[in-house]
């Protein structure tokens, strides 16, 4: 079955360098979430998008911004690169039907590792 | 303040023996729980979940039991098996306002042969 694919799989950027991370959402999923793991931590939510809408927003900081397109793949853009922006990210998609059973079920890409030097 | 908690970082099980790992929460809005298995370098794989309106949900060797008055929740392996060894996330999330998962801090199974 196809799942959710990330790409790249690894990144490496300097600091206040630029990148952008794809996420390609199981097919019939609408909505995307965009989660970060810092080194030991647990995923945080960045942000989610239901029919290429922005539909929460988490500790996504300033200066990071995401889309989802006509699509339904999302991208996060990350500018002005810190150190401290090296995580796994992960993106995950889900099709929510109201009322049904394990339709809020989130599947989970494979991650993108951002290492900035 | 740490609303999905996992307070065991390992547990280590012989095979073929049961694995249980615990999750207690504090946000008594959330209604929706499910379980990740993730292994190194990979992104999460949803195991089970379950609705706040049931105790119970079964799949397989999978077992998650909720407990609301306790704001308890456990995942049951049985039997464990040596791919089983990962580390294991609890999540949380309220349905009617949005889906956005609190996660645990995550437990490493280790399934000894």
């Amino acid at each position: 079955a196809a799942g959710v694919i990330q790409s790249p799989r690894h990144l490496i950027k300097e600091k206040r360098e630029t990148a952008t991370l794809k996420c390609y959402p199981i097919p019939r999923h609408d909505t995307v979430y965009w989660y970060q793991q810092g080194p030991g931590q647990d995923p945080q939510f960045l942000i989610s998008f239901y029919e290429k809408m922005q539909s929460d927003k988490g500790s996504i900081p300033d200066r990071f911004s995401a889309q989802q397109f006509s699509d339904y793949h999302s991208e996060l853009n990350m500018s002005s690169l810190e150190l401290g922006d090296s995580a796994l990210y992960f993106c995950a998609s889900s099709l929510p039907i109201a009322g049904g059973p394990g339709t809020d079920t989130q599947y989970f890409g494979p991650g993108t590792r951002l290492t900035v030097l | 303040d740490q609303q999905v908690k996992q307070n065991s970082p390992s547990l280590s099980v012989q095979e073929g023996r049961i694995s249980i790992l615990n999750c207690d929460y504090t946000n008594s809005m959330f209604d929706y729980f499910l379980w990740y298995k993730k292994y190194p370098a990979e992104g999460p794989t949803f195991l089970i979940s379950i609705s706040s309106i049931k105790d119970k949900n079964e799949d397989g060797r999978f077992t998650v039991f909720l407990n609301k008055s306790a704001k308890h929740l456990s995942l049951h392996i049985v039997p464990s098996q040596p791919g089983d060894s990962a580390v294991y996330f609890c999540a949380a999330t309220v349905r009617d306002s949005n889906y956005q998962l609190i996660w645990g801090a995550g437990t490493k199974l280790i399934i000894k042969p």
